[in-house]
């Protein structure tokens, strides 16, 4: 198994640009999220989704867009990126999302937005 | 709304000093607790979890860590750390009413060889 996979693992965009940072797992797990990351603070929520054509919105989801169309795949969409987007991203997955599951994270994205 | 404090942002250890890594949360219902690892190069990972039973969780590694309820901590501990043990440490909290997790800002450690 590969685990949870993600691409590219950096990326650097303009200000403006828009792209989409892709998540995939091979775990059949229900639960996915997004979350990012930033010097001196915690991993906070982007979006999440509980199975394919449900997503919700998490702590911090101005400027990103997500789509579950099947149970592997879980990409984000950046509409139109800022340099308060720059950050490292993760993509994390669950067998399901009841609060005792462990989820499995990837590798992380790291963006830079000029 | 729901917080979780880690203490220290940096700690360094020489090899088979004890650790303790301090973890606070604030929220006044049940809670699900979790330290996860990132080793250097690598994916974040479980290292232990608590969400019912005995406060004295053990994980990997030699690790292990206690649910205390009544100063709503979850303190990480090792007796004796190595260099592998380098990595940063993340304490993350959900209520079980809700299946969002809430971290900390994580504590790095570096064991001196």
């Amino acid at each position: 198994n590969a685990g949870v996979t993600q691409t590219p693992k950096f990326q650097v965009l303009k200000t403006g640009q828009s792209m989409t940072l892709q998540c995939a797992q091979d775990m059949n797990h229900e639960y996915m999220s997004w979350y990012r990351q930033d010097p001196g603070m915690g991993l906070r929520l982007i979006h999440y989704s509980v199975g394919a054509g449900i997503t919700d919105q998490g702590e911090v989801p101005n400027g990103y867009n997500v789509s579950r169309s099947t149970t592997e795949d879980f990409p984000l969409r950046l509409l139109s990126a800022a340099p308060s987007q720059t950050s490292v991203y993760f993509c994390a997955s669950s067998y399901s999302r009841f609060g005792t599951d462990t989820q499995y994270f990837g590798p992380g994205t790291r963006l830079t937005v000029l | 709304a729901q917080s979780v404090s880690q203490h220290n942002h940096h700690v360094i250890l020489s090899e088979a000093a004890s650790l303790e890594l301090g973890c606070n949360y604030s929220y006044g219902g049940t809670v699900n607790l979790f330290w996860y690892v990132q080793y250097p190069g690598q994916h974040l990972q479980l290292l232990l979890k608590y969400f019912s039973g005995d406060p004295l969780v053990k994980g990997i590694k030699g690790f292990e860590a206690e649910f205390i309820k009544s100063k709503f901590s979850f303190n990480l501990r090792k007796p004796s750390v190595q260099w592998s043990d380098t990595a940063e440490y993340f304490c993350a909290v959900n209520a079980k009413s809700n299946y969002q997790l809430i971290w900390g800002a994580g504590t790095k450690l570096i064991i001196k060889p």
